[in-house]
């Protein structure tokens, strides 16, 4: 089961920050927070992860709160191809059954002209 | 860089009759993975490998599904006979280790 709740729908206007929570409030200490999203008819892409601190890429930026118990993932600018499914996702650090991806079924962020 | 290679892209089978899924990861990723993704669902793990060794297969249905990644590099997904509930896209990922994994544009499976 994922470890992760999204809700189930969000739109922004084009050009706008997009920020999209999650929560988990059961995620362990060795547990890293992974964003990807998935594009109609693509595979799932990777954005961001990280762990406690906020991290941020050519892509977006991740909050982690400080009890690491929630996350939001901003898109500073979102445009159009930003319409997709978001998926947040708990896993663990180091190998074994817990480091699979595990996806929920996302947030679907729908970006309007 | 190459990314992660699925074919065939569409597939139209009848129910009953085998199908096969070929998979190649990007160079030099030892984990491989299988997903499955039912419409408006988020994908679910069949099978994850690393180097050769099927390391989890706890959600593959053994009894018609079966996988192999022989000399550790490409994969294959075999159904066996097809059934209509098996309508789905099939997504293969590789990564280096517990990097980040990266996903193929995957198979659309439509049994008929």
């Amino acid at each position: 089961d994922a470890k992760t709740t999204q809700p189930p729908s969000m739109d922004c206007a084009e050009g706008r920050a997009a920020n999209l929570p999650c929560n988990h409030s059961t995620i362990s200490g060795n547990e890293y927070v992974y964003w990807y999203r998935q594009i109609h008819s693509q595979g799932p892409q990777y954005i961001i992860h990280g762990l406690k601190n906020n991290e941020t890429n050519e892509m977006a930026s991740l909050i982690i709160t400080e009890d690491r118990k929630s996350s939001t993932l901003i898109l500073p600018h979102a445009t159009l191809r930003d319409t997709a499914v978001y998926y947040c996702i708990v896993r663990a650090s180091t190998t074994g059954a817990n480091s699979k991806l595990t996806f929920g079924k996302g947030i679907t962020l729908s970006v309007r002209p | 860089e190459a990314g992660v290679v699925q074919s065939p892209r569409y597939k139209i089978i009848e129910k009953k009759q085998p199908v096969a899924f070929w998979c190649n990861p990007i160079s030099g990723h030892n984990t491989l993975y299988w997903y499955l993704q039912n419409l408006g669902q988020g994908p679910e793990l069949l099978i994850r490998y690393e180097n050769e060794e099927a390391v989890d297969d706890s959600q593959l249905p053994k009894d018609r599904f079966s996988a192999e990644r022989l000399k550790g590099v490409d994969s294959t997904l075999k159904i066996q006979p097809a059934e209509l509930g098996d309508s789905a896209v099939y997504l293969c990922a590789s990564s280096s280790g517990v990097g980040e994994a990266f996903f193929g544009q995957g198979t659309r499976l439509t049994v008929v």
